[in-house]
């Protein structure tokens, strides 16, 4: 159980172009889901906060009209990287907190998502 | 807001060693720390978890300590295998922080035969 899944796992995209990555819990309902990013050997760092029928909420320093984030259903959110740059190239990972109880602070990790911009 | 350091960056030990991952924590608010392991390209993974009000928690060749009063926690592996080497990411979690977790800067952790 407790299963996320990310899609795509990798995408190349051109410059100036705009990307979607899907994050889905698979068997378990989530108001909330993370978006991070990662750089290579480098930690996590969390970029926005999804809440399932309401406005993402973003970390300092994280613009919020370049990385969209739409969390329209318990199950799905997505994040959108508009008009994407060389920079923007990077791992991209969710998780997702299960709302129906259990462990109440664990947090599942999707697959991850390699963006490559060109 | 919480930040977390994590000590070494690196740790190689040989086969049936210990090891041994340290982490502090600024925020004496925060109440939940979770160790994850990740491996290159994966996703991370959570190998143990502990909650402010116990000091120490176990599970077979994986132990974590909390000192509270010192803001710091410890993974520790026992009798090391080749398939334990990875990254390994300690966080934290700041009550009333929304669930966000604040992660350490990481540890490669490479165990030689």
């Amino acid at each position: 159980g407790a299963v996320v899944s990310q899609h795509p796992s990798r995408v190349i995209c051109k410059s100036g172009t705009s990307v979607k990555i899907e994050c889905r819990s698979l068997d378990f309902q989530a108001t909330t889901m993370f978006w991070y990013r990662q750089f290579p050997k480098k930690s996590l760092m969390l970029m926005a906060t999804s809440n399932e029928g309401s406005k993402a909420t973003y970390e300092q320093g994280v613009e919020k009209d370049k990385f969209l984030i739409n969390h329209a259903s318990l199950t799905l959110s997505t994040l959108t990287v508009t008009s994407a740059h060389p920079e923007d190239s990077s791992f991209y990972i969710c998780s997702a907190r299960d709302s129906a109880g259990g462990y109440p602070y664990e947090q599942y990790f999707g697959p991850g998502t390699r963006l490559t911009v060109t | 807001g919480e930040n977390v350091e994590q000590h070494p960056s690196t740790l190689s030990v040989q086969e049936g060693d210990s090891a041994v991952i340290k982490c502090t924590y600024s925020d004496s608010a925060s109440n939940y720390f979770p160790w994850y392991k990740q491996e290159l390209g994966k996703r991370p993974q959570l190998i143990i978890d502990i909650r402010s009000n116990v000091g120490e928690k176990k599970d077979q060749r994986i132990a974590v300590t909390l000192n509270k009063t010192a803001k710091h926690f410890s993974l520790h592996i026992t009798e090391t295998q080749p398939e334990d080497s990875a990254v390994y990411f300690c966080a934290a979690r700041l009550t009333g922080g929304g669930n966000k977790l604040t992660f350490g800067t990481g540890t490669q952790l490479k165990v030689e035969l």
